[in-house]
């Protein structure tokens, strides 16, 4: 069974742009949720979507965003991004909701702002 | 959510038993035990969860304290693989509130 997909792998920009990551979640998995890892912060929720609804959201501004699609797949956009936004940003999705259902990550996105 | 404490770091011979404790003193009636880990340049790794009783499954065992206080991931037969940052995380059951809270895990290292 594939796991969660993530791409790009590594992606680098300069301040001001904009990027677009995407999650391709386990096959039959409705539940998508995204984190920033740094090595300050540490692992950090940004936001969950279940059925094409965004359901949670995390402490972020909002230059980030995120959409679901019907086929559970999901993208994050980070609009005029900066310096601090260099992460390793992480997608996990579960089966469903409910906090016993266990969340399978992908390996991530490693973003670099120059 | 409810926080953890665990130790920053441990170390543990290669092909012995591994401990590894967390401590939830303020946990609620409705929280889940999880926990993940994350080896270098990957993702987090699921690898165990419960609420009340002991759980076993093919990477480990969860011992939970009867007053769910504290609850302890025992890995039965540690390999180099196994050297990862853990994290004891509690998951409140609240419905819409599916986020993780990561705290800063244990580093454990595996002596060969």
């Amino acid at each position: 069974k594939a796991g969660v997909t993530q791409t790009p792998r590594y992606l680098i920009k300069t301040r001001g742009q904009q990027v677009t990551l995407s999650c391709s979640p386990i096959s039959g998995h409705r539940s998508v949720s995204w984190y920033q890892q740094t090595p300050g912060q540490g692992l950090q929720f940004l936001f969950e979507y279940f059925s094409e609804t965004q359901r949670n959201k995390g402490n972020f501004p909002g230059r980030f965003s995120g959409r679901q699609f019907s086929n559970s797949r999901s993208e994050m956009n980070v609009s005029t991004l900066e310096l601090g936004d260099s992460a390793l940003y992480l997608c996990a999705s579960s089966l469903g909701q409910g906090v016993n259902q266990p969340q399978h990550f992908g390996d991530g996105t490693r973003l670099s702002i120059l | 959510d409810a926080k953890t404490t665990q130790p920053n770091s441990m170390e543990s011979n290669e092909e012995e038993p591994v401990h590894l404790p967390c401590n939830h003193s303020t946990i609620s009636g409705t929280d889940y035990i999880h926990w993940y880990r994350q080896l270098p340049s990957q993702g987090p790794e699921y690898v165990i969860h419960g609420l009340t009783s002991n759980v076993n499954n093919r990477m480990a065992s969860l011992a939970i304290a009867e007053d769910r206080k504290s609850s302890t991931l025992i890995l039965h037969r540690a390999t180099l693989r196994d050297a990862a940052v853990y994290y004891c995380i509690l998951r409140r059951g609240n419905f819409g509130n599916e986020k993780l809270t990561f705290g800063t895990g244990t580093r454990l290292t595996i002596i060969p």
